[in-house]
């Protein structure tokens, strides 16, 4: 593995289901961050964690939760996934907090 | 509230040289960033300015004042791979990056 992966590449999901989105990077990098990107919308932060055992609420938390169990992986999950979730979701790690963010190939998800 | 503006849309020729312009208001400034996303791909880093000035990296230079709220990304001698998504991204007072909607460049032979 070199940087960040991500699992699945792509999905589309019933409404109501549940789903965790994988996100692993081997950089050794302390921060992690959860994006979704929306058609003509930056990207908007859905969760982050600064370090191993820590994780924040970002801009749009509603729907989701994360965890952090390891300074590796980042799961994202969706309890119970609405239409209004559709969108493109990306994640990113970083050195620290402060620094340049770096990213997944993304996750295509649609929910109908 | 915060927020960051740049154009939706900009079409420039193959070996010409363009300029990207990015503005915002913040709670806060701890550095602004310029990444390139192609379509259907994930963005990429460009580059960082946190000082006033330009800051050049080969064909791209990048150029921040505070005072204004302002920001560039300047393209010199354009290829067709420059097509992409330019996205500006300011990091606010809690380090939480806040996020252009992007600049789409369109570069024609």
């Amino acid at each position: 593995i070199a940087g960040i992966t991500q699992a699945p590449t792509s999905q589309i999901l019933a409404a109501g289901r549940r789903m965790t989105l994988r996100c692993t990077q081997d950089m050794r990098h302390n921060a992690m961050y959860w994006y979704r990107q929306d058609l003509g919308l930056g990207l908007r932060l859905i969760h982050y964690s600064n370090t191993a055992g820590t994780t924040g609420k970002g801009e749009v938390p509603d729907g989701y939760s994360v965890s952090r169990a390891n300074t590796d992986d980042f799961p994202l999950t969706l309890a119970s996934a609405v239409p209004s979730q559709t969108s493109v979701y990306f994640c990113a790690s970083s050195t620290s907090g402060t620094d340049t963010q770096y990213f997944g190939p993304g996750t295509r998800l649609t929910v109908l | 509230g915060q927020n960051i503006d740049q154009p939706t849309e900009m079409t420039a020729t193959e070996g010409a040289i363009v300029q990207i312009n990015c503005t915002y208001q913040t709670s806060g400034f701890n550095g602004l960033f310029w990444y390139q996303q192609h379509a259907g791909e994930a963005p990429t880093f460009l580059s960082y300015n946190v000082l006033d000035g330009l800051e050049e990296k080969g064909r791209f230079s990048s150029f921040l004042s505070r005072s204004k709220g302002y920001s560039y990304l300047l393209l010199k001698e354009l290829q067709m791979k420059d097509s992409a998504s330019y996205l500006c991204a300011v990091m606010d007072s809690n380090y939480q990056l806040i996020w252009g909607a992007g600049t789409k460049l369109i570069i024609k032979p």
